[in-house]
């Protein structure tokens, strides 16, 4: 089963406003990591959060991470139509949550965000 | 600096048949992980290779295997094709693939089982 799960699976808004999609988790992680996916193509990085690590900004986006909830937060500021894509949250277990971790990111479903322009 | 090449980028295979799929990685990278995405699983991970080591391995049959050659490239092979396994098959390359360094991916091989 998918370790991630997105919150809402679907977010319709307009140029300009905010986005913000959430994503929580189960077990204790590394890192949290962030991607976009347009239409079926690869993923694109966004970015990554530490498990040590509680907020982070890049450009637009801002990450938050509460490790004592298990949940993360993507917020994209001043939204575009090029923003349009489907985004997930993928986690890399801490090596005390079973087995190794090297390599294996564990996604989350993924919340399509479509902005209108 | 050239970004992860995944070969080819459309494949329609008959069951039964098996196939290869290719993966380069950013130059200077050696991990390679390989992950699957359907619609109804969504991205589940394959394997990962380190200096043409298979480090971990995600919850796949036998017939799904891989490698990874000196160059850091890899590929993955499936055999007897089922249409289950019809899919985007995506690699991700990093650095070290250890916790704390960005995975990197290619734009993945559509892959149609007919």
């Amino acid at each position: 089963s998918q370790q991630g799960e997105e919150d809402p699976q679907a977010l319709s808004i307009q140029e300009g406003e905010n986005a913000t999609m959430n994503c929580s988790y189960k077990t204790s992680i590394n890192n949290l990591q962030w991607y976009r996916q347009n239409s079926g193509r690869g993923l694109v990085h966004l970015i990554l959060i530490r498990s040590n690590e509680r907020e982070k900004h890049s450009g637009r986006l801002r990450v938050t991470l509460d490790t004592s909830k298990k949940s993360s937060s993507l917020l994209i500021t001043a939204s575009r139509a090029a923003d349009t894509a489907s985004y997930f949250c993928a986690t890399l277990l801490s090596s005390n949550a079973g087995g190794t971790s090297y390599g294996k990111l564990t996604f989350g479903q993924g919340t399509i965000l479509t902005v209108h322009p | 600096k050239a970004g992860v090449t995944q070969t080819p980028r459309y494949l329609i295979k008959t069951r039964g048949q098996q196939v290869t799929l290719s993966c380069s990685p950013i130059s200077g990278h050696r991990s390679v992980s390989w992950y699957q995405q359907t619609p109804g699983q969504g991205l589940q991970f394959l394997f990962e290779y380190f200096s043409e080591t298979q480090r971990n391995k995600g919850n796949f049959p036998g017939r799904f295997s891989g490698r990874q050659f000196s160059n850091s490239r890899s590929e993955m092979n499936v055999s007897t094709l089922e249409l289950g396994d019809s899919a985007l098959y995506l690699c991700a390359s990093s650095l070290l693939g250890s916790p704390n360094t960005e995975a990197f991916f290619g734009q993945g091989t559509r892959l149609t089982v007919v």
